[in-house]
């Protein structure tokens, strides 16, 4: 089966400052699909970048960005010029499917960001 | 606006006690999934649906039964309410085995006492 692991129960930042949140997966999948979920003190869930597994170029949305490494088995979030905003509890998530095809997402424990002004 | 819908939104309960917990989705989404957060732990999966008559176990489903009503309901039944299931409650939905695109509910914050 496989697992998520966010090693960073805390992070906090500088306002304008570059933070980078910790992710590493386990699996034996060739290809796959990697999330961030951002979730703010409203609890709502929204989905921040997203990662497919056979491209090699890391995807971006504006100031988030990721450092996808497969062979490491690594998906970090890079969040640039940081605002007050980005304070939330932020998730990495897998992509897997089971032995009928459903797919269902494994989430990371979360990484708590608070952001200093 | 359409979404998914829980309710209720919060619930105190008594141990021993039941209740359901109620998703509905308008966007004709194929798969339903209910998820508990707790502190340290992320969101772990309790029991899915991958289309209307399908429900399949996740990673935490004991204490707890689902019904998947007709395509825009997924219910979750806690038949009788333990301390440890004080957590709280998403449901989520997405159109397909082929999409990502999960749209969540609001949540459910549940306290067993």
């Amino acid at each position: 089966a496989q697992t998520v692991t966010q090693s960073q129960p805390e992070m906090s930042v500088q306002e304008a400052e570059t933070v980078t949140l910790s992710c590493t997966y386990d699996t034996s999948e060739s290809d796959y699909y990697l999330f961030w979920y951002k979730q703010p003190p409203s609890r709502q869930m929204i989905l921040v970048i997203r990662q497919e597994a056979y491209k090699q170029q890391n995807a971006t949305e504006n100031r988030f960005s990721v450092n996808f490494q497969k062979a490491a088995k690594s998906f970090s979030l890079k969040i640039s010029d940081s605002q007050l905003g980005d304070a939330a509890m932020y998730f990495c998530a897998y992509r897997s499917f089971d032995f009928q095809g459903a797919q269902k997402l494994v989430f990371g424990q979360g990484t708590r960001l608070t952001i200093n002004p | 606006n359409a979404g998914v819908t829980q309710t209720p939104k919060f619930q105190v309960l008594k141990t021993g006690q039941s209740m359901t917990l109620q998703c509905a989705q308008d966007m004709n989404h194929n798969s339903m999934y209910w998820y508990r957060q707790d502190p340290g732990m992320g969101l772990r999966l309790i029991y899915y649906s991958a289309s209307e008559g399908t429900t399949d176990k996740g990673e935490v489903p004991n204490g707890y039964n689902v019904s998947r009503l007709n395509k825009r309901e997924f219910s979750l039944r806690l038949e009788s309410a333990a301390p440890s299931q004080t957590s709280v409650y998403f449901c989520a939905s997405i159109p397909g085995a082929f999409n990502y695109g999960y749209t969540f509910g609001s949540g459910t914050r549940l306290t067993v006492v």
